[in-house]
């Protein structure tokens, strides 16, 4: 159960869209189609953005989408907003019923 | 409305046992499908999964921690125990709980606001 590979950090300035990346194994991501996202401001519990790989829960913005492509998920914010800066943790099944984080990604917004 | 909240000793020595107990509200164990996890995250660092239980008493365990942790549940009480033997240093993290509500979903979509265990002598 390696952690899945996220970029340490990405930016963008308001508007703008980032996308992060998270590559796991034909294990986890590969595997299933249950990738979800969350965002963690400092201090705070981390927050359910996105789930079964392209859903949102109610109350997420449409700016937060998901995809995923073989081994890589990948979590795209469009028209970055300040309130969008935070880290972000993606999140795969790993079969077994356990679970995998990725190493995190702190988007700022410039 | 779903609430979760974390709570144990905020310092715990070297070779010690922690227990942290999730006690939450607005929803019940009892449903099928629903669950309980501990995720865990030191300090400037990632979230890491640890443990999850069902209201059919199965328990699940990360590979690196199986044999250090203990996951149980009190269903009458809308409590999860989380024990984790032999403390180390790195082991100092903040303790999440989290719930999982159906069987067929693979999210945590309600967290407890985490409790800081610091592992010291």
């Amino acid at each position: 159960q390696s952690a899945l590979t996220q970029p340490r950090s990405v930016s963008g300035s308001p508007g703008q869209s980032v996308t992060i990346s998270c590559t796991g194994t034909s294990s986890d991501v590969g595997g299933y189609n249950y990738v979800s996202w969350y965002q963690q401001h400092p201090g705070k519990a981390p927050k359910l953005m996105i789930y079964d790989v392209t859903k949102r829960p109610s109350g997420v913005p449409d700016r937060f989408s998901g995809s995923k492509s073989d081994n890589t998920a990948s979590l795209t914010i469009s028209g970055l907003q300040a309130e969008d800066e935070a880290d972000y943790y993606c999140c795969s099944y790993a079969g077994s019923y356990t679970y995998v984080f990725g190493t995190g990604t702190k988007v700022t917004v410039l | 409305q779903v609430t979760l909240r974390e709570s144990g000793p905020a310092l715990v020595k070297p070779t010690q046992t922690l227990t942290l107990t999730c006690s939450f509200s607005g929803f019940s164990l009892s449903t099928s499908g629903m669950c309980v996890t501990w995720v865990r995250q030191p300090p400037g660092e990632a979230l890491e999964w640890l443990a999850r239980i069902d209201g059919d008493d199965n328990k699940y365990y990360t590979t690196s921690l199986k044999t250090r942790l203990i996951i149980s549940k009190d269903t009458s009480k809308n409590q999860v125990v989380l024990t984790m033997t032999n403390m180390d240093p790195v082991d100092t993290a903040t303790y999440y709980c989290a719930r999982k509500d159906s069987s067929s979903s693979a999210y945590f979509d309600y967290w407890g606001q985490g409790t800081l265990v610091t592992v010291s002598s």
